[in-house]
């Protein structure tokens, strides 16, 4: 079955320490999408990418980094210098990075820090 | 800019009623898509309807249905004799073909609005 997987599902992580979420794909899309929920509130986008080798920083980037070396995959790492780091994370993809297409899903990786 | 707002925080109702979840949205664009997704408590969100700024038609899937109106930048989702299993966080989503591109594109989600169905 094509769909996006994310691992794990959760994540805990003492303050000052560097953390990779990950995010794979089979759906076969070229763009791909990380953001952030927290409670209460709606998605914000951290990153997206359009194509294998290049990301574009979403509204909420700082403290946060990413690479898109093989189309399916596109892991996030939540720095240090992200000031609050604990929240809701949830990766996406889309056929290409166009307004008109959908945004499909994965189950999203709820991040601890203490 | 565009916005996309969802006044009800919060709904619930009895079993078998009808409810509307309310979206109004904000853009400057001619050419916009708007979008629901529901996001139950397992946390992934799935995908519901996708609607283009150019079809005003209401759409009904089942027990779902979709209001599209442009003259009041609205688009409702009413959902028909409500059941437990439809008790979600939904969100409602709006992209424009100005943000499109290197660089600018952006999908834009409300805050949502979490329906609980009480049996």
């Amino acid at each position: 079955d094509g769909g996006i997987t994310q691992s794990p599902k959760y994540l805990f992580r003492k303050e000052g320490q560097n953390v990779t979420l990950s995010c794979e794909q089979n759906l076969n899309h070229d763009a791909m999408y990380w953001y952030r929920q927290d409670p209460g509130q709606g998605l914000r986008l951290i990153y997206y990418s359009q194509i294998v080798n290049d990301f574009q920083k979403g509204d909420i980037a700082e403290g946060y980094s990413v690479s898109r070396e093989k189309k399916e995959s596109f892991p996030l790492t939540v720095t240090s210098a992200q000031k609050n780091p604990t929240a809701f994370y949830l990766c996406a993809s889309s056929m290409v990075h166009e307004s008109s297409y959908e945004q499909y899903f994965g189950p999203g990786t709820r991040l601890t820090v203490t | 800019a565009q916005k996309v707002t969802q006044a009800q925080t919060e709904i619930s109702v009895v079993e078998k009623e009808d409810v509307t979840l309310d979206c109004v949205y904000e853009t400057r664009d001619t050419t916009y898509y708007l979008f629901w997704y529901k996001q139950p408590p397992s946390g992934e969100l799935v995908f519901l309807i996708r609607r283009n700024s150019f079809d005003e038609q209401n759409e009904i899937s089942g027990r779902y249905s979709w209001n599209f109106q442009k003259s009041t930048s609205s688009f409702n989702f009413t959902i028909t004799a409500s059941q437990v299993v439809d008790s979600a966080v939904y969100f409602c989503a709006l992209s424009a073909r100005a943000y499109s591109g290197a660089g600018s594109y952006q999908l834009t989600f409300g805050k949502g609005t979490k329906l609980s169905v009480i049996p």
